[in-house]
């Protein structure tokens, strides 16, 4: 089992649209947790932390589920500009990062 | 204020060769992450240094080898060079520990072995 696992999509949705994105993750020690966002042919880019009792930022919501060992985002009135690749980050503690392989989304007009 | 800065931006070696990968934090930031991202997958954790000792390794061959300096800049060395070590090379920085903070992350620098 991977370490942290994301549905790799592809995710077409139009534009406007509300779309989810879930990922989990194996070790329950883990104590952080992030969404990047990453181009095509470009280096990731923070989008979000993820805290424990969830947080939104805009048309962006994170949330965290301890017990099941998961995390979510949320992308509201999705823009034409949203496309990307959307990677899970897990934090394992100390000095260890695993992201995700990536879930693609294409919004279309 | 700069960002992360990694240099070379592109690279060609061929196989047998070794390579040298550069990377400049942004100010301020203690901890320097190497990362390896192949097409269609997510970056793969290489090395992480803090205040120039190395504090975490990913399963990766002793080819590979980096360190960070006095002014925490930092350099991944990659000998013997495969077909297989062709990617993308992304190194990222943070305050501290990258475990527990977000990190911001160069441009890479796109490994091509012949």
């Amino acid at each position: 089992r991977k370490e942290v696992e994301q549905d790799p999509g592809p995710f077409n949705v139009p534009e406007g649209a509300t779309v989810a994105f879930n990922c989990t993750y194996s070790n329950s020690a883990s104590q952080s947790f992030f969404w990047y966002r990453q181009d095509c042919r470009k280096e990731p880019k923070l989008l979000m932390s993820v805290y424990s009792s969830g947080n939104e930022d805009g048309r962006f919501t994170a949330q965290l589920n301890r017990a099941s060992q998961y995390i979510s985002l949320l992308i509201r009135d999705s823009k034409l500009s949203d496309s990307a690749t959307y990677l899970c980050v897990v934090g394992g503690g100390g000095f260890k990062t695993i992201f995700g392989a990536g879930t693609r989304l294409f919004v279309k007009a | 204020d700069a960002g992360v800065t990694q240099s070379p931006t592109h690279l060609i070696k061929t196989r047998g060769q070794h390579v040298t990968l550069r990377c400049s934090p942004i100010s301020g930031h203690k901890s320097v992450s190497w990362y390896q991202q192949v097409l269609g997958q997510g970056p793969q954790f290489i090395f992480q240094y803090y205040e120039k000792e190395e504090r975490g390794r990913g399963n990766f061959p002793d080819r590979f080898s980096a360190r960070q300096f006095p002014n925490y800049s930092s350099e991944l060395n990659v000998n013997a060079l495969l077909l297989g070590d062709s990617a993308l090379y992304l190194c990222a920085s943070s305050l501290g520990g990258p475990g527990n903070q977000p990190q911001h992350f160069g441009d890479g620098t796109r490994l091509s072995i012949l």
